[in-house]
C-alpha cells in the first residue's frame, strides 16, 4: 500500500524558501503524476501543481513565477520549492498521487513563514 | 480559470438524514469532477472520482451525480463518521486544478 509523507523545515523567514519533501513508500514513484497541494489555516484547498517522472510539471498560475516541482527517481521522492516566501504562504502543506485525481494523500506538513 | 461553486457552505443534519451537496463549474468540465472529505487536522480523503465512480474502499451510501456544469454529492443514510468537510475538485482543465470552497456537515 502506497504511502506518502511530507518532510522540511516547520518555520521559514519571509523573503526566503520553503522546501518541502514527499517521501513515496510502498510503491515506485515511476509510473504516477505527483502533486502538491496546500490549505491555510481555516481556510480551503489550493492546488500548487504536479509534476511526472519525466521531468514535465504544471503549475498553478498564481504561484508559477515562484514554484518548482521535481522528482528524485532514486529516492522515490519528489518535492517543492516555493521562493520568496509571505505570511501568506503559511499553509498545511500535502503531497498527493495523482492529477486527475488524487487518490492517496500523505498526512501534511505546516510550515509557518514568520521572522 | 475555472470557478467551483459549492452549496450550501454548512449544512446542519441528523444520523441517518439523507444529505445532498451541490457543487457547480463556471463552465463545462464534463465528467472532470471529484469529491473530497476532509476532517479536522487529517489529509483530504477521495470519495469519488470522474463524477459518479466511487473509490475503492468507501462506503456505498456515498454517490455522485452530474455532467458538465452541475453535480452532485449525497449520502444516502448520514453516519457519525460522515461529519466532516466536503470539497469538490475539477482537473477538466488545468492548470489550474481548482477546488470548490467546501461544505461544512454539522450535527
Amino acid at each position: 500500500q502506497v504511502q506518502l509523507q511530507e518532510s522540511g523545515p516547520g518555520l521559514v523567514k519571509p523573503s526566503e524558501t520553503l522546501s518541502l519533501t514527499c517521501t513515496v513508500s510502498g510503491g515506485s514513484i515511476s509510473t504516477y503524476y505527483w502533486s502538491w497541494i496546500r490549505q491555510p489555516p481555516g481556510k480551503g484547498l489550493e492546488w500548487i501543481g504536479y509534476t511526472y517522472n519525466s521531468g514535465s510539471t504544471n503549475y498553478n498560475p498564481s504561484l508559477k513565477s515562484r514554484v518548482t516541482i521535481s522528482v528524485d527517481m532514486s529516492n522515490n521522492q519528489f518535492s517543492l520549492k516555493l521562493n520568496s516566501v509571505t505570511a501568506a504562504d503559511t499553509a498545511v502543506y500535502y503531497c498527493a498521487r495523482g492529477h486527475y485525481y488524487m487518490d492517496v494523500w500523505g498526512k501534511g506538513t505546516t510550515a509557518t513563514v514568520s521572522s | 480559470d475555472i470557478q467551483m461553486t459549492q452549496s450550501p457552505s454548512s449544512l446542519s443534519a441528523s444520523v441517518g438524514d439523507r444529505v445532498t451537496i451541490t457543487c457547480r463549474a463556471s463552465q463545462s468540465i464534463t465528467s472532470y469532477l471529484n469529491w473530497y472529505q476532509q476532517k479536522p487536522g487529517k489529509a483530504p480523503k477521495l470519495l469519488i472520482y470522474a463524477a459518479s465512480s466511487l473509490q475503492s474502499g468507501v462506503p456505498s451510501r456515498f454517490s455522485g451525480s452530474g455532467s458538465g456544469t452541475d453535480f452532485t454529492l449525497t449520502i444516502s443514510s448520514l453516519q457519525p463518521e460522515d461529519f466532516a468537510t466536503y470539497y469538490c475538485q475539477q482537473t477538466y482543465r488545468a492548470p489550474p486544478i481548482t477546488f470548490g470552497q467546501g461544505t461544512r456537515l454539522e450535527i
